[in-house]
């Protein structure tokens, strides 16, 4: 079954401190990974795509890593603020037509000063 | 800037009940997706839309029908609400493309709160 599972489920740190956030996938065959990041009561937005070959890609503070061998990929968050507390999903989706996306259930962040 | 507009924001509503999610959006996107959202759970796929006319069945389609009569909108409807449509639903476009059907980056509302008593 196609499953994206994110660790950990909650995460509390203190500002400025750097943080990264796991998502573990069995999804095939592999297209591309997505973070996005979600505000409390707010809709998701793309943070990063990853695709097949990609092993790094930054945005700003944010950086993705990806592991297609072992279905694995993080989030590292540098020097964190208060703005990035926020849900983030992990967003997998497959080359197969038919299989759109699997949502992982999101790490929520909160960055306390 | 607008992009993707829901309404209504919150609804509640009692057993049996029905109503109708509308979601607008201006970028010309071709396809249109409704999602749920529940405490622990990723968001899971209601109904979906490859273009206007078009609409087809996602992961959780039971008790809710779309339509999408003209590109820019899709709506939702729910015949009659029960206590387990509690959620809250985001809409969602992405324009046309992408490898074998797959979506490209989806751009989401913000939500609507939808609760069933």
């Amino acid at each position: 079954k196609n499953q994206v599972e994110q660790s950990p489920q909650s995460l509390i740190i203190l500002e400025g401190k750097n943080c990264t956030l796991q998502c573990n996938y069995t999804v095939s065959p592999f297209s591309n990974l997505r973070w996005y990041k979600q505000d409390t009561g707010r809709g998701p937005v793309s943070l990063t795509i990853m695709t097949f070959s990609e092993n790094t890609k930054s945005n700003g503070r944010y950086t993705a890593t990806l592991d297609a061998d072992t279905k694995q990929s993080s989030l590292h968050i540098t020097a964190s603020q208060l703005s990035d507390s926020a849900s983030y999903i992990c967003v997998v989706s497959s080359l197969e037509y038919g299989n759109k996306l699997v949502f992982g259930a999101g790490t929520i962040l909160r960055v306390k000063s | 800037n607008a992009g993707v507009t829901q309404t209504p924001k919150f609804r509640v509503l009692k057993t049996g009940q029905s109503m109708t999610l509308l979601c607008a959006q201006d970028m010309n996107h071709e396809y249109m997706y409704w999602y749920r959202q529940d405490p622990g759970m990723g968001l899971r796929l209601i109904h979906y839309s490859v273009g206007e006319g078009t609409t087809a069945k996602g992961e959780v389609p039971d008790g809710y029908n779309v339509s999408r009569l003209k590109k820019q909108n899709f709506l939702l409807g729910l015949e009659s609400a029960a206590p387990s449509q509690t959620s809250v639903y985001f809409c969602a476009s992405s324009p046309s493309g992408g490898v074998a059907g797959v979506p490209g980056e989806l751009f989401f509302g913000e939500g609507s709160r939808l609760t069933v008593l």
